[in-house]
């Protein structure tokens, strides 16, 4: 069975950092590429990041470019999201999510997610 | 980047009606389009990938149609649990984009 369980959320002062983690069991992580997703409170489902099997390709939208990173360690099946500079719009559960296959990037698994909330 | 307008933003519907919902994407995306549904509280499901792909395990009652830039998930014979807010995805090119979600409501 496909698990991801997020980890390493809570609250952070604006222009802080947080590091959230997700680990993944059940399947070859290495196979597969990874995201994360958010959604702010009440509000719809933002992209915030994938990256490739290997680590050697990762994505960002503007809204966190330079602020965000995204990697993972294969040999211990872990996802992790580096945010920096936290913004009040950042607040929002953050989920981790599978893609459907090797080649399908669609995110088909996702955690149950962990709540980042960014207030002095 | 692509943008994606979802509607309608909301929708009431009975048990056993037909539903639409449309997305339309601002360039061609490829049929590069899925779609979830959320229920509150929990994590989204996919139901349709590549457009018309019907995932495993999703009921026979959903499909995904379309081309190009316009899209549409279509919901037959509605059951209560469907009511839960649905959400398009373009990934054929980065940033990926969430339409703004639609929440179906049952009667």
């Amino acid at each position: 069975e496909v698990q991801l369980v997020e980890s390493g959320g809570g609250l952070v002062q604006p222009g802080r950092s947080l590091k959230l983690s997700c680990a993944a069991s059940g399947f070859t992580f290495s196979n597969y590429y990874m995201a994360w997703v958010r959604q702010a409170p009440k509000k719809g489902l933002e992209w915030v990041a994938t990256i490739s099997t290997s680590g050697s390709r990762t994505y960002y939208p503007d809204s966190v470019k330079g602020r965000f990173t995204i990697s993972r360690d294969n040999a211990k099946s872990s996802l992790y999201l580096q945010m920096n500079s936290l913004k009040s719009e950042d607040t929002a559960t953050y989920y981790c999510a599978r893609s459907w296959g090797r080649i399908i990037t669609t995110p088909l698994y996702w955690g149950q997610g962990v709540m980042v909330t960014v207030s002095s | 980047d692509i943008q994606m307008t979802q509607s309608p933003a909301s929708l009431s519907a009975s048990l056993g009606e037909t539903v639409s919902i449309e997305c339309l994407a601002s360039e061609d995306i490829y049929n590069n389009l899925a779609w979830y549904q959320q229920k509150p509280g929990k994590s989204p499901q996919l139901l349709i990938y590549y457009a018309s792909s019907l995932q495993d395990g999703v009921p026979s009652r959903f499909s995904g149609s379309g081309s190009g830039t316009q899209y549409s998930l279509k919901i037959n014979s509605l059951e209560s649990e469907d009511a839960a807010t649905y959400f398009c995805l373009q990934d054929s090119e980065y940033p990926n984009t969430f339409g703004a979600g639609t929440k179906l409501e049952l009667k």
